[in-house]
């Protein structure tokens, strides 16, 4: 298995625009979680899937941030309009069920400018 | 919700000796504490990981503690190496009977530096 993807794992968008993440989970695992990672906050959880199905958005910032996962190997995280604070880091993780260790993806650095 | 504290946040010993990375934790109904190393610019990879019915494990040089009378886990990295130098994450999260895994909860991180 190739693991988690992400794609793509750099994006440099001007404020304003719209920003697509996206991500395939390896095969069989039925959660998969967006996070987010900045020097001042660290790791955030932004929201997870199981079986496709979002179970928890409340880290989602505001509305500006939305995600879906309409099969069960792909997921995206939509940004529209951005803003310079969203620049981070943002990883996708996958992992089989019931706090079993999560497999991360290579990340999406994002700059808004 | 979980929340996780991490101490410290730069950790600095010289090579082959011990380092010690501690986390508290805030919700008791917690009970899946892993770590992740994460070098930089790199994805964070789970290194190991211990459930609340353990008290202690072990994988050959790194070894982590819990105890959940005081809510904290210790991650203990030994003979350390050069190749060790990286941030330190742990984190928590509740396996409800019935309902799965949750979110994981991270620390803040703990930049690990192997001095030669």
């Amino acid at each position: 298995d190739a693991g988690v993807i992400q794609s793509p794992r750099h994006e440099v968008t001007e404020m304003g625009q719209e920003v697509t993440l996206r991500c395939k989970p390896i095969s069989g695992h039925d959660y998969l979680f967006w996070y987010r990672q900045t020097m001042m906050r660290g790791l955030e959880l932004l929201i997870y899937f199981n079986n496709n199905v979002p179970i928890d958005d409340s880290g989602m910032p505001e509305d500006r941030f939305s995600a879906k996962m309409p099969n069960a190997s792909f997921s995206t995280l939509k940004i529209q309009p951005s803003e310079p604070r969203d620049s981070a880091v943002y990883f996708c993780a996958s992992s089989l069920a019931r706090g079993l260790g999560y497999t991360f993806g290579s990340g999406t650095r994002l700059t808004v400018v | 919700g979980e929340n996780v504290e991490q101490h410290p946040s730069t950790l600095s010993v010289q090579e082959g000796d011990s380092a010690v990375i501690k986390c508290t934790y805030s919700d008791s109904a917690s009970n899946y504490f892993p770590w992740y190393k994460q070098e930089l610019g790199k994805r964070p990879q789970l290194i190991i990981d211990i459930r609340s019915n353990v008290g202690e494990k072990k994988d050959q040089r790194i070894a982590v503690t819990l105890n959940k009378t005081a809510k904290h886990f210790s991650l203990h990295i030994t003979e350390t190496q050069p190749e060790d130098s990286a941030v330190y994450f742990c984190a928590a999260s509740s396996d409800y009977s019935g309902g799965g895994a949750d979110g994981l909860t991270f620390g803040k991180g703990t930049h690990l530096i192997i001095q030669p």
